[in-house]
């Protein structure tokens, strides 16, 4: 078991951009989470899935946002037309069915948009 | 609506000093209530966790209960190390599958 991944580590971007960043959960958990941790914050939700349906979408995540786990393992989150005001990092974390409070989490995407 | 305070640091201690870190949360109902460590240079790693009022979470030496009385879940440890050195984050999960996290306390612990 490898733990969360998240690819890629690090994503500098020109404002107008669209970026895309995936997460690999541990295998087996069926939810997976998405959160926007800006410096000096705690993680943010922003949404999440429960196998391959997104259950929950936090008021933080802009028409300009979209998630994707399309069979249920790995997840995409789109930005497009990146601001500055979406550098952050991007949190990845995946719970299993029989222990959903317990959390993993991925080292994150630092998105620098310029 | 939910939410949790944490206490601001930074937090400096010298080795083998006691510790806590104060953490209040806002809820309906009765959330679970978690402790998440962020080790320099790796991701978050939850320490421990409480379910219900008076559980007691406890995990490489830190304890936190959860008091409903004072909606507080305070973090402690009698005598920390260098190497508990982090960022910690309090938490909480109501009934819903949102987690909300606080602002975090970094302690940094002097040898």
């Amino acid at each position: 078991d490898t733990g969360v991944s998240q690819d890629p580590r690090h994503k500098i971007t020109k404002r107008g951009q669209n970026v895309t960043f995936r997460c690999d959960p541990i295998s087996e958990h069926n939810r997976l989470y998405w959160y926007r941790q800006t410096l000096g914050q705690g993680p943010e939700f922003l949404t999440y899935f429960q196998n391959e349906a997104q259950l929950e979408k936090s008021r933080l995540l802009s028409d300009r946002f979209s998630a994707e786990r399309p069979k249920g393992s790995f997840s995409t989150l789109e930005i497009q037309r990146t601001e500055q005001g979406d550098s952050a990092m991007y949190l990845c974390a995946s719970t299993h069915r029989g222990y959903q409070e317990t959390q993993y989490f991925g080292p994150g995407t630092r998105l620098l948009v310029l | 609506g939910n939410s949790v305070t944490q206490m601001e640091g930074p937090v400096t201690l010298s080795e083998e000093a006691f510790l806590t870190i104060n953490c209040t949360y806002t809820a309906t109902g009765y959330p679970s209530l978690f402790w998440y460590v962020q080790y320099p240079g790796e991701g978050l790693q939850l320490l421990l966790k409480a379910t219900k009022a008076d559980d007691k979470g406890s995990n490489k030496g830190f304890e936190a209960t959860y008091r409903k009385e004072t909606t507080s879940f305070h973090l402690e440890k009698g005598s920390v190390q260098v190497s508990d050195s982090a960022v910690y984050f309090c938490a909480l999960k109501n009934t819903g599958n949102q987690f909300y996290f606080g602002t975090g306390t970094s302690l940094t612990v002097i040898p």
